[in-house]
C-alpha cells in the first residue's frame, strides 16, 4: 500500500553527524513536496524542514537552520535529512511525512506520514 | 513563539461524545489539521482545513471553528479511537505549530 518508511535512526554522540532516510511507496513521489517532523520523548510534535517536489525550495525551522540538509533522490523515491552538529535536545524519533497538493504552493500539512526512526544524541 | 494549546486528556465512555479543543491566537486566520496518533504508529490526518474530512476517516469523525478555538469531535466513541489527538496550524511564518496532544481514553 501507499507508505513511507524510515530508517537510519540510532545513538549518536553530541556534536557528530548522521544521515537519515525515508523511502516511500506505490504514489508518485516525484510530484509530491515532502517534510520532516519530529516527536521528542514526553513533548509533542515539531515540524522540522520541507523540500519542493523538485527539490529545488527547502525550508528549514530554526532550531535546526545551519545544521540539517534535507534533500531527494527522485530516482529512488527516497527523501533524506542529513544531520549535523548534534545536540542532546534533537533526540527524537523523526517522521516523514507527505505535502498533501502536486503544485509548487505548498499546502504545509500531512496526509501521510511514516512511523518515524529514532534518533538518540548522547554521550 | 506562537502556540497551541490542547488538553492533556480527554475521557469517554463508549458510545459518548468525545470534544478535543485546541486553541490559538491565531486560529481565526489559519486552518487546523487535526491528527490521530495511536502507539507507536504513524499519525493519521483526520480532519483538514478546519471541518473536512480525508477520504477513508469515518464520518463520526468532524471539526469545527469558532474564533481562537477549534474543535475536534468524535460522536459515537468506540474502543478504536483510543489514541492521541494532535492539532496543527500555522505561525506568522507560515510554519506548521503543533499543540502538544490530548490522550483519549475510552473507559
Amino acid at each position: 500500500q501507499v507508505q513511507l518508511v524510515e530508517s537510519g535512526g540510532g545513538v549518536v554522540q553530541p556534536g557528530r553527524s548522521l544521515r537519515i532516510s525515508c523511502a516511500a511507496s506505490r504514489f508518485s513521489f516525484s510530484k509530491y513536496a515532502m517534510h520532516w517532523v519530529r516527536q521528542a520523548p514526553g513533548r509533542g510534535l515539531e515540524w522540522v524542514a520541507v523540500i519542493s517536489y523538485d527539490g529545488s525550495n527547502k525550508y528549514y525551522a530554526d532550531s535546526v537552520k545551519g545544521r540539517f540538509t534535507i534533500s531527494r533522490d527522485n530516482s529512488k523515491n527516497t527523501l533524506y535529512l542529513e544531520m549535523n552538529s548534534l545536540r542532546p535536545e534533537d533526540t527524537a524519533v523523526y517522521h516523514c511525512a507527505r505535502d498533501p497538493v502536486t503544485t509548487r504552493v505548498l499546502a504545509w500539512y500531512f496526509d501521510l506520514w511514516g512511523r518515524g526512526t529514532l534518533v538518540t544524541v548522547s554521550s | 513563539s506562537y502556540e497551541l494549546t490542547q488538553p492533556p486528556s480527554v475521557s469517554v465512555s463508549p458510545g459518548q461524545t468525545a470534544r478535543i479543543t485546541c486553541s490559538g491566537d491565531a486560529l481565526p486566520n489559519q486552518y487546523a489539521y487535526w491528527y490521530q496518533q495511536k502507539s507507536g504508529q504513524a499519525p493519521i490526518l483526520v480532519i483538514y482545513k478546519d471541518s473536512e474530512r480525508p477520504s477513508g476517516i469515518p464520518e463520526r469523525f468532524s471539526g469545527s471553528s469558532s474564533g481562537t478555538i477549534v474543535t475536534l469531535t468524535i460522536s459515537g466513541v468506540q474502543a478504536e479511537d483510543e489514541a492521541d489527538y494532535f492539532c496543527q496550524s500555522a505561525d506568522s511564518s507560515g510554519s506548521p505549530v503543533f499543540g502538544g496532544g490530548t490522550k483519549l481514553t475510552v473507559l
